[in-house]
C-alpha cells in the first residue's frame, strides 16, 4: 500500500522561508513530486525528485531522502501569492505515471 | 499550446440524477487520468487510460461510475445515479505515456454539487 503524511497547515510571513515535510510509505517507490493548488484552481507541478538530494527551481527547492522515506519542499522569499495548498505525491514502479497524493498542506502567508 | 480542458466547470444536480464530465487532454498525451478531490483533501485516482485502454480502474465505483475514451483522445466520466456523497471536484489530467517524471498536467476540474 501507499500512504503519505504532511502537515495540514503552515503559516509564515512575507519574505520568510518555510519548509513543508512529507513522509511516505510506498511499495516500489520511484519518485516524489510536489504540486501547488490555489483555491478553485488546477494542481500545478512544482518539482520532482527521483534521486536523493536537493533540486532547486527558483525560489522553490525540493529534497528527497530515499533511505528515510522523507522529503520536503522549501519555499524562500515568501510572497502573498504563495498562499495555497501544497501536495506531495509519490509514483511507483509499474504504475505508469500514476501519482498518489498526500492530504495537502495549506500555506498561509501573512504580511 | 492549450492545456487540459474540462467541462462543465460547475454542475448542480439533484440526487439520483445522471451527470457527465468531459475532458480533452493535451495534444500528444496518450495517458489520461480522472481524479476525484474532496474539499480539503488530496486528489484520489479514479481511473487511468493509456490510449483507449483503461489500465487502472480499481478505485472506480463501478456500480454508478463509468468512463470511456473511445478514440484515445477525449474522455467522458459519468455518474448515474448521483448521490449526495459524490459532491466533489472531478479533475482530469494527462501525461506522456512511458515517461515517469512525476509531472501530470491537470485541468481546472468540474465541481459537482448534488442536492
Amino acid at each position: 500500500g501507499q500512504s503519505l503524511e504532511q502537515p495540514s497547515e503552515v503559516t509564515a510571513v512575507e519574505g520568510a522561508i518555510v519548509q513543508i515535510n512529507c513522509t511516505y510509505q510506498t511499495s516500489g517507490f520511484y519518485g516524489l513530486s510536489w504540486y501547488q493548488q490555489h483555491d478553485g484552481g488546477a494542481p500545478t507541478f512544482l518539482s520532482y525528485n527521483a534521486l536523493d538530494g536537493l533540486e532547486e527551481t527558483g525560489r522553490f527547492s525540493s529534497f528527497l531522502s530515499r533511505s528515510d522515506s522523507y522529503g520536503y519542499l522549501l519555499l524562500q522569499e515568501l510572497q502573498m501569492k504563495d498562499s495555497a495548498s501544497y501536495f506531495c505525491a509519490v509514483s511507483a514502479y509499474n504504475q505508469g505515471g500514476k501519482l498518489i497524493f498526500g492530504q495537502g498542506t495549506e500555506l498561509s502567508v501573512k504580511p | 499550446e492549450a492545456g487540459v480542458v474540462q467541462s462543465p466547470r460547475y454542475k448542480i444536480i439533484e440526487k439520483k440524477q445522471p451527470v457527465a464530465f468531459w475532458c480533452n487532454p493535451i495534444s500528444g498525451h496518450n495517458t489520461l487520468y480522472w481524479y476525484l478531490q474532496n474539499l480539503g483533501q488530496g486528489p484520489e485516482l479514479l481511473i487511468r487510460y493509456e490510449n483507449e485502454e483503461a489500465v487502472d480502474d480499481s478505485q472506480l465505483p463501478k456500480d454508478r461510475f463509468s468512463a470511456e475514451r473511445l478514440k484515445g483522445v477525449d474522455s467522458t466520466l459519468k455518474i448515474q445515479p448521483a448521490e449526495l456523497g459524490d459532491s466533489a471536484v472531478y479533475l482530469c489530467a494527462s501525461s506522456l505515456t512511458g515517461v515517469n517524471t512525476g509531472e501530470l498536467f491537470f485541468g481546472e476540474g468540474s465541481r459537482l454539487t448534488v442536492l
